[in-house]
C-alpha cells in the first residue's frame, strides 16, 4: 500500500537558517514525487516535482530510493517561505498526500 | 498560470438539503477532475476522479449515491453532496489536470469549498 509520512506537524526557523522538510515514502513500483504548497489564504499549489529535478524558489528535493525518502530542502530560509507544505506521492492523475507540515520561518 | 475557480467557497445549508459545488478550469480544458475532501488539520483525501463524459470513479469508502459528481464539459465538473449531514461538513477541494509532455502533467487546485451542514 502507498503511504507518505511528513513526521513533522510543525517546524520553525530563523530567517537565515537552513530549512529541511521531511518526507518518506512506502510504494511499490517506482515513484513518483511531489511538493505541493499552500500559502496562507491561498490555494494548493505544486512546488516541484523529482523527476523535473529542479530548483524551485531555492528549494530542492532529491529523491532517495534506498531511504525512500523525498525531503524538501532550502539554504537559507525567508520569511515568505513560512506555508504548509504537502509531500504527495503517485502519479499527476493520481496523487496520495501527506498530512503537511507547516513550516514557520521566524524573522 | 492555469486557474481552476470554485463556487461557491462557503456555504451553509440545512441537514437532509443537497448542495452543489461546481470547479471549473478557466483557462484550458481538463478532461479529468478530482474532488478531494480536507478534515481539520488533516491531508487531502482523494474521493473520486471526475472524467468528462463518462462515470466518476470513486475512491473506497465514498459513497457514490451521497457524492454525485457530474462532469458534463470539459471546463466543469460538479459535485453534488445529496441529502447532507452534519458529518459531510467538511473543506472540499477539487483540481483539473493539465495535461503537458511526458511527466509534465500537472493538477491545479481550485480554493475549495467549506460546507458546514446544520
Amino acid at each position: 500500500a502507498q503511504r507518505v509520512t511528513q513526521p513533522e506537524k510543525l517546524l520553525s526557523v530563523f530567517k537565515g537558517a537552513p530549512v529541511e522538510l521531511k518526507c518518506n515514502y512506502s510504494y511499490s513500483g517506482s515513484p513518483e514525487l511531489f511538493w505541493y504548497v499552500q500559502y496562507s489564504r491561498q490555494r494548493l499549489q505544486l512546488l516541484l516535482r523529482h523527476i523535473s529535478r529542479e530548483s524551485i524558489k531555492g528549494f530542492t528535493a532529491d529523491l532517495n530510493k534506498g531511504e525512500t525518502s523525498f525531503h524538501l530542502k532550502k539554504p537559507f530560509a525567508q520569511e515568505e517561505d513560512s506555508a504548509m507544505y504537502y509531500c504527495a506521492l503517485g502519479g499527476a492523475n493520481n496523487l496520495f498526500f501527506g498530512t503537511g507540515t507547516r513550516l514557520t520561518v521566524i524573522p | 498560470g492555469a486557474v481552476v475557480s470554485q463556487h461557491p467557497s462557503w456555504v451553509i445549508c440545512k441537514s437532509g438539503t443537497s448542495v452543489k459545488i461546481e470547479c471549473r478550469s478557466l483557462d484550458f480544458q481538463a478532461t479529468t477532475m478530482f474532488w478531494y475532501r480536507q478534515f481539520p488539520k488533516q491531508s487531502l483525501m482523494l474521493m473520486a476522479t471526475s472524467n468528462e463524459g463518462s462515470k466518476a470513479t470513486y475512491e473506497q469508502g465514498v459513497e457514490k449515491d451521497k457524492f454525485l459528481i457530474n462532469h458534463a464539459s470539459l471546463t466543469l465538473s460538479t459535485l453534488t453532496v445529496t441529502s447532507a449531514h452534519p458529518e459531510d461538513s467538511s473543506f472540499y477541494i477539487c483540481s483539473a489536470l493539465q495535461m503537458g509532455t511526458y511527466s509534465t502533467d500537472t493538477q491545479y487546485f481550485g480554493p475549495g469549498t467549506r460546507l458546514t451542514v446544520l
